[in-house]
């Protein structure tokens, strides 16, 4: 069963960074593109980030460049998020997710649980 | 950037009927769309890609329809389990969400 567990997320006061992880099992994590979505408390979803499967190519949406910076380490099965500058906007629960296939799909099976993110002084 | 628009943003159904929900584009997508399902509390759910290929698993219920920039999620008899908010999602041009559609219980 393919699985992805976040976590590190937690309250930040404006400015103040975060890293978030998601360890996935069930699949060759190796072999797949990955990505960050969050969704603002009772708000729609949003794409951050995604990485090619080795970490060599990575996608950011403009309101997160230059902030935050998504990264893999293959041998540990693990995806990060570093967030840095951290603003309300920001607030939000973090999904990691899988890309559907090793290549050729842009949409996302499966998402894990979330982590909330909570920007405030 | 697509801007995805679902409408209604909440359709009240009885239990039994049909379900109809409707994406729109901005631009032309092809068929380059996805659908989730999300309960609260949970984590989204794939649907349906390619805008009408059903995901592992899921109900033959759920189909999913169009190309360009009009599309539609039809939700043949709404099962209990069903109650749920549906996002688009368009990868033809980065990824953009649709705002999304509360299906409620009538």
């Amino acid at each position: 069963e393919v699985q992805l567990v976040e976590s590190g997320g937690g309250l930040v006061q404006p400015g103040g960074s975060l890293r978030l992880s998601c360890v996935a099992s069930g699949f060759i994590f190796s072999s797949y593109s990955m990505t960050w979505l969050r969704q603002a408390p009772g708000k729609g979803l949003e794409w951050v980030s995604s990485l090619d499967s080795s970490g060599g190519t990575t996608y950011y949406t403009d309101s997160v460049k230059g902030r935050f910076t998504i990264s893999r380490d293959n041998s540990r099965n693990t995806l990060y998020l570093q967030m840095n500058s951290l603003g309300d906007d920001d607030t939000a629960v973090y999904y990691c997710a899988k890309y559907a296939y090793v290549s050729g799909s842009n949409w996302f099976d499966p998402w894990g649980q979330g982590t909330l993110v909570t920007v405030s002084s | 950037e697509i801007v995805m628009t679902q409408s209604p943003a909440t359709l009240s159904v009885s239990p039994g009927e049909r379900a109809t929900l409707s994406c729109r584009a901005s631009q032309n997508i092809r068929s380059n769309l996805a659908w989730y399902q999300q309960k609260p509390g949970q984590a989204p759910r794939l649907l349906i890609s390619g805008a009408s290929t059903r995901a592992t698993g899921i109900p033959a219920r759920f189909s999913g329809s169009g190309s360009g920039t009009e599309f539609t999620l039809t939700i043949s008899s709404l099962q209990s389990e069903d109650f749920a908010v549906y996002y688009c999602q368009q990868y033809s041009n980065w990824l953009t969400f649709g705002g999304g559609t509360k299906v409620e219980i009538k």
